[in-house]
């Protein structure tokens, strides 16, 4: 089976300091890893995902993630946070060793960032 | 351009009424999917569709009906709903899959607001 943690409901961050959010995952096999924002009343925005190569990968909006397989970790970082980053974070996860077509969510980490 | 669109908006429904909520993409993707999102919980599957075919129902209750009229319209009919019902309906689309396996990203609409009196 699948699953992935975020073990924060809430990251607070002042507004221009780094900010990272944490995921961890488990799976059978190598994992394809997403992140996503969700925006109040809004639907999922993907940012940005892991399949294969360099550990680091960088997405959308300034932020990138780190893929760590002796940890099992995916956490979502960037370097200066605004306020407008302030939303809803998910972290998803894929095992294409089951044949599962569909993502696993993780609870979801509110990220506060204070002016 | 990776927009999905869905409608209405926001929806509010009797117990008794019938209802349909619709997803549309303009991607040449191939695969769909209906999530339901509760309040400051993850979305959770309810159906994936793979070139207009059902592939993953989970084990949702027969009062949600899925249909997928042509590779660019999914449509979710609703009868006899339950308050407990009341949720964002996400759809979501994505490339489509080959021998097995997708790594292919999904793209999600802006859901519809579902409450159920």
């Amino acid at each position: 089976a699948q699953s992935v943690a975020q073990p924060e409901d809430q990251v607070n961050v002042a507004e221009g300091n780094p900010l990272t959010v944490k995921c961890t995952y488990s799976v059978s096999g190598n994992p394809y890893l997403f992140w996503y924002v969700q925006y109040p009343n809004r639907g999922l925005q993907f940012l940005l995902k892991y399949i294969t190569g360099d550990n680091l990968v960088k997405g959308s909006y300034g932020f990138e993630a780190e893929f760590n397989k002796s940890q099992t970790s995916f956490h979502l970082k960037k370097p200066s946070a605004l306020v407008s980053d302030s939303a809803l974070y998910f972290c998803a996860v894929r095992d294409p060793d089951t044949g599962r077509r569909a993502l696993t969510f993780g609870s979801g980490t509110r990220l506060q960032v204070q002016p | 351009d990776t927009e999905v669109t869905q409608t209405p908006k926001h929806l509010v429904m009797g117990m008794t009424n019938k209802k349909s909520l619709k997803c549309e993409q303009h991607m040449g993707h191939r695969a769909m999917y209906w999530y339901k999102q509760k309040a400051k919980k993850p979305p959770e599957l309810m159906f994936v569709y793979s070139y207009e075919k059902l592939s993953i129902n989970e084990s949702v209750p027969s009062r949600f009906s899925p249909e997928c009229p042509n590779s660019s319209l999914l449509n979710l009919h609703l009868h006899a709903l339950q308050p407990e019902d009341s949720a964002l309906y996400l759809c979501a689309s994505s490339q489509g899959f080959t021998s097995g396996v997708s790594t292919d990203t999904q793209y999600f609409g802006p859901g519809t607001r579902l409450t159920v009196l």
